[in-house]
């Protein structure tokens, strides 16, 4: 149990596109979903912090109008790179949590974008 | 607010040698304390964790860890490295039960197995 996935795994786009990421849980409902970045070699930094049906909660100098995130159901939360540009290039991995009693966080897999 | 440092960035074993990963936390609050393994290119798997009942906690692959708040510590060890347990661990701490899901994560550590 507690299976999350994201989609894509792997994504290569041109500077100046979007693309979108998305993160399910699978087998759970999540009220919380959090968004990482990890830089190579490097540990997980939160960007974000979304509730079902409510405004993200950006972390201090993450840019809320570039990384734009929508968690529209309790399985699903999106988070779309808008403009993207070559720095934006790395490994984002969600996480997903049921909320009381354990609280628990439950990761995905990652996806590794590339900006060419 | 709550810190994890862990110390080395990397750590080399010989394949059968004790591992041992270290990890301190800062919290202003009994910690809820957690270990993680990643495997390249993949996400985080939970080796296990402590929430404030035993000490000495058990997890996965044969990996255990104490917690010493004395110490503010929480080491991973492993009595005998496999080749299979090369990857990045990572301590995290959040800060107690009613702390929401808020994560601290350290800088992690990258294992290296010899054979």
């Amino acid at each position: 149990g507690a299976v999350v996935s994201q989609h894509p795994s792997w994504v290569i786009c041109k500077s100046g596109t979007s693309v979108k990421i998305e993160c399910r849980s699978l087998d759970f409902q999540a009220t919380t979903m959090f968004w990482y970045r990890q830089f190579p070699k490097q540990s997980l930094m939160l960007m974000a912090t979304s509730n079902e049906g409510s405004k993200a909660t950006y972390e201090q100098g993450v840019e809320k109008d570039k990384f734009l995130i929508n968690h529209a159901s309790l399985t699903l939360s999106t988070l779309t790179v808008t403009s993207a540009h070559p720095e934006d290039s790395s490994f984002y991995i969600c996480s997903a949590s049921q909320g009381a009693p354990t609280y628990e966080q439950y990761f995905g897999p990652g996806t590794r974008l590339t900006v060419t | 607010a709550q810190s994890v440092t862990q110390l080395g960035s990397h750590v080399s074993v010989s394949e059968g040698a004790l591992v041992l990963l270290r990890c301190n936390y800062s919290s202003s609050v009994p910690p809820y304390l957690f270990w993680y393994v990643q495997y390249p290119n993949q996400g985080l798997q939970l080796l296990l964790k402590y929430t404030s009942a035993a000490t000495l906690v058990k997890g996965i692959n044969g990996f255990e860890a104490e917690f010493k708040k004395s110490e503010t510590s929480f080491h991973l060890t492993k009595p005998s490295a496999h080749m299979s347990d090369a990857a990045e661990y990572f301590c995290a701490v959040r800060a107690g039960a009613n702390a929401g899901n808020m994560l601290t994560f350290g800088g992690g550590t990258r294992l290296m197995v010899k054979p």
